[in-house]
């Protein structure tokens, strides 16, 4: 069975960092590129970042560029959302996704259950 | 930047059939995905490249596409699939990320 299962998640100071990680497994991790979409309450689907499967290509959201690091290890299957600055408007469910293909730009297959990071004072 | 327009709300009776529409520019030459959310669930993708259907999805799901518009059709809404519909492209920029419409919210009763 494929699945890609977030963690890290939780509540957080304005200004302060959180490291989001994503196990995945049932597929060839390195073969797929994987993303990060976030989901704030009351608004809708953003994709926020994402990487190809060798890890030579990144996208970002510029909500989140020069903010957030986006990063995978293909010998442990994990993927990994370093988040600095961070700020009440990121509040969010975060999704890790599989990736349809292995390069970008690319669609998204299989979701985790989501992570919740709370920014608040 | 690219964007994607739906409609922020269809409403339908259960049996009645449902249409969601998603405009965009670059649909004629992008494909469009679609996915479902309902409340306190994950996404799950219910079409994919306009018109395919992943294993698992029932049959009433249909996806269709025509100049920039690509449209996902329920046919015989049933109760459960009220939920919050997004469609999702990339542009013909050769940007490496993709936009998501703004979501529909399907209400069935």
């Amino acid at each position: 069975e494929v699945r890609v299962v977030a963690s890290g998640g939780g509540l957080v100071q304005p200004g302060g960092s959180l490291r989001l990680s994503c196990s995945a497994s049932g597929f060839i991790f390195s073969n797929y590129a994987m993303h990060w979409v976030r989901r704030a309450p009351g608004k809708g689907l953003e994709c926020i970042s994402g990487i190809s499967n060798k890890g030579v290509e990144t996208y970002y959201a510029d909500s989140v560029k020069d903010r957030f690091t986006i990063s995978r290890d293909n010998s442990k299957n994990t993927l990994n959302l370093q988040m600095s600055s961070l700020r009440p408007d990121d509040t969010a469910v975060y999704y890790c996704v599989k990736g349809w293909g292995r390069l970008l730009p690319d669609s998204f297959d299989i979701w985790g259950q989501g992570t919740m990071v709370t920014v608040s004072s | 930047s690219y964007e994607l327009t739906q409609p922020s709300s269809v409403s339908v009776s259960p049996g009645q059939t449902a249409r969601i529409t998603c405009s965009g520019d670059a649909l004629p030459i992008k494909y469009a995905y679609w996915y479902q959310q309902k409340s306190g669930q994950a996404p799950v993708l219910v079409i994919y490249e306009d018109t395919n259907r992943p294993s698992g999805i029932p049959e009433r799901f249909s996806g269709s596409s025509s100049g920039t518009m690509a449209t996902l059709t329920i046919s015989g809404a049933h109760v459960e699939d009220e939920a919050d519909y997004y469609c999702y492209s990339i542009d013909s920029n050769a940007n490496p990320r993709g936009v998501f419409g703004g979501g529909t919210k399907l209400t069935v009763l």
